[in-house]
């Protein structure tokens, strides 16, 4: 099956500071998302970022598809950005997003 | 919407006993998705249904599991009989057909003891 893995799998940051993480998957996928996990074990969708670049305010992902890679870039770090951080792809039309183990940030105040 | 809604938050019970998970997607969606999140593994998808049918369930770890979707707004996830090795966080979610709007619920924490 598809593997994908996530880098680092551990970030500490101190507040302010800026992030990147990376997702890298070993086939072609037509669906690409990011969640963030928070300390109270919700999983909140951040992007469906298949390929191409977006921002939502201090985030922001991109896709290259043809590389079979993705971003997440965390701007200003916050403390209420810790959490876990996952990438989820799915291979085309088989209906199964298929998760990272994940990258677990800690952001000090 | 109310989002994904799980049933119950927590359960703690005893082994051999019979556990069943409930989920209510967002209306709309047509497809739903179970998953299960341990340290050791984490996030694992068991099994997901598109339209009310199951497509997928090779997540399932065995026959002790199983899954239903009586209609678009009701799916259950049970547990028989269960064992404490099942205990996890188990996790429902649910998109539309193209994976968009990929929205998980709460999650109901299953110890068993």
């Amino acid at each position: 099956g598809i593997q994908v893995e996530q880098s680092p799998p551990d970030l500490i940051l101190q507040e302010g500071a800026n992030s990147t993480l990376r997702c890298n998957f070993s086939d072609s996928v037509n669906n690409l998302q990011w969640f963030h996990q928070n300390p109270w074990g919700q999983l909140i969708n951040l992007f469906y970022i298949p390929s191409g670049t977006k921002q939502n305010g201090r985030l922001s992902a991109t896709t290259v598809a043809t590389e079979r890679y993705s971003l997440l870039y965390i701007s200003s770090s916050q403390t209420t950005d810790s959490g876990v951080y996952f990438c989820a792809v799915e291979r085309a039309n088989t209906g199964k997003l298929i998760f990272g183990q994940g990258t677990t940030l800690q952001v000090k105040p | 919407d109310a989002g994904v809604i799980q049933s119950p938050r927590h359960e703690v019970t005893e082994m051999g006993q019979e556990v069943t998970l409930r989920c209510k997607p967002i209306s709309g969606h047509n497809s739903l998705f179970w998953y299960r999140q341990t340290m050791m593994r984490g996030l694992e998808l068991l099994i997901y249904f598109n339209n009310n049918v199951p497509i997928d369930d090779s997540g399932m770890p065995e026959d002790r599991f199983s899954a239903k979707m009586p209609n678009a707004s009701f799916s259950t996830l049970k547990i028989q009989p269960s064992e404490p090795r099942d205990s996890a966080v188990y996790f429902c979610a649910s998109s539309t057909a193209s994976g968009y709007g990929y929205t998980f619920g709460s999650g109901t924490r299953l110890t068993v003891v």
